[in-house]
């Protein structure tokens, strides 16, 4: 069945550092989302992507944040300056039509941890 | 923006009793989905509603959307070990490409 891949599965980072965060998205699928999740918490909406564009993006993805789609297969979410606060699992998911009209497929996430 | 409530937060019952969460928006919805979260894992697809007064059902899992739109439930019946988890009901924005996701209700089942 296909699925997300997400890579690294962890990553310790120290503040200040650059992170990214790489995902492969199912390969019919045609837009692409980063979504977080702070220990315990709800999963929060990061931003999502389609034909190569930011389609939109939260409050919580200020200008330390960027997404890219480097080639035609990933999908990387890169924070440039971490903060403890962006300490959190980080889920990339990816569907056939726009969000909330069907169904997500979440990858199994990025544990980051910022020291 | 749009809010979802999700009550209640926390609902522990021994295996075999039912079990019920049920989701609040603070605006009407176009349709809703329910995700489940296992422990440590990532959350699934289980269903997504679309019309006024929708029920369905898949085996144990009873879900309900609102006459109005604005609420949903899910219910399931005589729980076992294997529901464990958070369960998340998600609607999308007016006009967005975004899903918010409920706070979610963790369940644990004791056997």
């Amino acid at each position: 069945e296909p699925e997300v891949t997400q890579t690294p599965s962890h990553q310790v980072t120290q503040m200040g550092q650059e992170v990214i965060l790489r995902c492969v998205p199912i390969s019919n699928h045609l837009y692409f989302y980063w979504y977080r999740q702070i220990l315990g918490q709800k999963v929060e909406f990061l931003v999502s992507f389609y034909n190569n564009e930011i389609s939109e993006k939260s409050e919580i993805f200020d200008d330390q944040f960027s997404v890219e789609r480097p080639d035609g297969s990933n999908f990387t979410l890169k924070i440039r300056s971490t903060k403890l606060e962006d300490s959190a699992m980080y889920f990339c998911a990816s569907s056939v039509s726009v969000a909330g009209t069907g169904e997500l497929f979440f990858g199994e996430g990025s544990r980051l941890t910022v020291l | 923006g749009q809010q979802v409530m999700q009550i209640p937060q926390y609902q522990h019952v021994q295996e075999g009793e039912d079990f019920t969460t049920y989701c609040n928006s603070s605006t009407t919805l176009s349709n809703i989905q329910w995700y489940k979260q296992r422990p440590g894992g990532h959350p699934v697809f289980l269903i997504q509603l679309v019309k006024s007064g929708e029920v369905k059902k898949q085996k144990r899992l009873t879900f309900q959307f609102g006459e109005a739109k604005k609420n949903s439930s899910l219910h399931i019946t005589a729980t076992q070990t294997t529901d464990v988890g958070t369960y998340f009901c998600a609607g999308p924005g007016a006009g967005s490409y975004q899903l918010t996701f409920g706070k979610g209700t963790k369940l644990s089942v004791i056997p």
